[in-house]
């Protein structure tokens, strides 16, 4: 069964440095997610992505933040300065449609600033 | 203010001990409702979705229902193996696209 795949599983970086996050949605979906799960709290939305632009974002989801899809598989998330507070589980997520068709994840990337 | 709550926060059952898990929204105009499971370490694995009152959807002992104002999930004859976090999700009122996930029932079923 096809499936979304992240690398790394895990990232350790020093705050204020950059991050890059990857991702390969499912290969037949059009649309692309971020999400991020601080430990012990709800899964929220950060950004998703259709036709090659942002089509939502969230509050959280500020300048420090940008998404990229730079071949016609990959799908990335980067940080430019990471805070401690980014300390999260980042994890994607694709859709073959919007709204009303499910979201597939992937197992996401857990990222520790230190 | 939270669009989806999920209740109880955890539940602890005996194996083949049949429950139901309770999610609750508030959006206008549903567009559908997802039930994802989630392991420790794991992102949410898709489950279900519903789309109107009435609608049920099964797979294996887990039984998805939705009324208009909540949905539940039944467990009938659980084992082990169903151990895990149970998320429901509905897309927001604000856009299209995004999912507003509740804080998830944590089950554990105990041979």
């Amino acid at each position: 069964e096809p499936e979304v795949t992240q690398t790394p599983s895990h990232q350790v970086t020093q705050m204020g440095q950059e991050v890059i996050l990857r991702c390969v949605p499912i290969s037949n979906h059009l649309y692309f997610y971020w999400y991020r799960q601080i430990l012990g709290q709800k899964v929220e939305f950060l950004v998703s992505f259709y036709n090659n632009e942002i089509s939502e974002k969230s509050e959280i989801f500020d300048d420090q933040f940008s998404v990229e899809r730079p071949d016609g598989s990959n799908f990335t998330l980067k940080i430019r300065s990471t805070k401690l507070e980014d300390s999260a589980m980042y994890f994607c997520a694709s859709s073959e449609g919007q709204g009303d068709t499910p979201q597939h994840f992937g197992d996401g990337t857990r990222l520790s600033i230190l | 203010e939270d669009q989806v709550t999920q209740s109880p926060e955890a539940l602890r059952l005996q194996e083949g001990e049949s429950s139901s898990l309770n999610c609750s929204y508030t959006v206008s105009g549903l567009r559908g409702l997802f039930w994802y499971r989630q392991d420790p370490g794991k992102g949410p694995e898709f489950l279900f979705t519903l789309y109107s009152a009435g609608e049920e959807k099964e797979k294996e002992r887990l039984k998805a229902t939705l009324t208009k104002k909540e949905s539940f999930l039944h467990i009938t004859a659980p084992k082990p193996e169903d151990s895990a976090t149970y998320l429901c999700a509905v897309p927001s009122d604000s856009g299209n696209t995004p999912l507003v996930f509740g804080k998830g029932t944590r089950l554990s079923v105990i041979a």
